[in-house]
């Protein structure tokens, strides 16, 4: 089975701009998990989507978006990017969401914000 | 709120020490508790998890509720044991929500 993916794998980006990371689940997973690492915040929570709904949101401003596709295929959009945006986003992906589930993550996608 | 703590950044030890990375967590539901480890290189995977009782790569974790708890051990350690570990909680009423402490560093030396 092929891991989670995720693309790009780099990029930089000049403040004020947008962004949009793609992560593609394990096939038949249906939930979809991000999380922003930093050196100084550490793994933290961004959102979940579940067949196509975002389930979970955590306590990032609303320049933060994500969707998910049919397929379960899920994207994050940042607007308007900030220096502190720059960071490694990862994204995980389980069968479901309920408890025996684990979760599988990808190999993130370094963000650079200039 | 939920939070995790794992008070050690660095631990170093020798080769065929005994490991014990500390977790404590901060949450008034029943708590869903993993280690994940990052090895060099690699991405994020899970390592165990407290509902499992299992142990991995001789690797074992004990809830302990009553001190809020989840230290991870291994009697012996082996240097390819070298790797980040964090230690996550899943709160049950979040879905797949894991909140993650700041991770702590093991550097196994020969």
């Amino acid at each position: 089975k092929a891991g989670v993916t995720q693309t790009p794998r780099y990029l930089i980006k000049t403040r004020g701009q947008q962004v949009t990371l793609s992560c593609s689940p394990i096939s038949g997973h249906r939930s979809v998990s991000w999380y922003q690492q930093t050196p100084g915040q550490g793994l933290q929570f961004l959102f979940e989507y579940f067949s196509e709904t975002q389930r979970n949101k955590g306590n990032f401003p609303g320049r933060f978006s994500g969707r998910q596709f049919s397929n379960s295929r899920s994207e994050m959009n940042v607007s308007t990017l900030e220096l502190g945006d720059s960071a490694l986003y990862l994204c995980a992906s389980s069968y479901t969401g309920t408890q025996n589930n684990e979760q599988f993550f990808g190999p993130g996608t370094r963000l650079t914000v200039l | 709120a939920q939070r995790v703590t794992q008070p050690e950044k660095l631990l170093s030890v020798f080769k065929g020490a005994p490991v014990e990375l500390k977790c404590n967590y901060s949450y008034s539901g029943s708590p869903e508790l993993f280690w994940y480890v990052q090895y060099s290189r690699q991405r994020l995977q899970l390592l165990l998890r407290h509902i499992s009782r299992e142990s991995i790569k001789g690797f074992t974790a004990d809830l302990n509720k009553g001190e809020t708890s989840f230290h991870l051990k291994k009697p012996f350690a082996q240097e390819e044991d070298s790797a980040m570990y964090y230690c996550a909680l899943r709160p049950m009423e979040y879905g797949n929500k894991l909140v993650f402490g700041a991770g702590t560093i093991l550097r196994v030396k020969s």
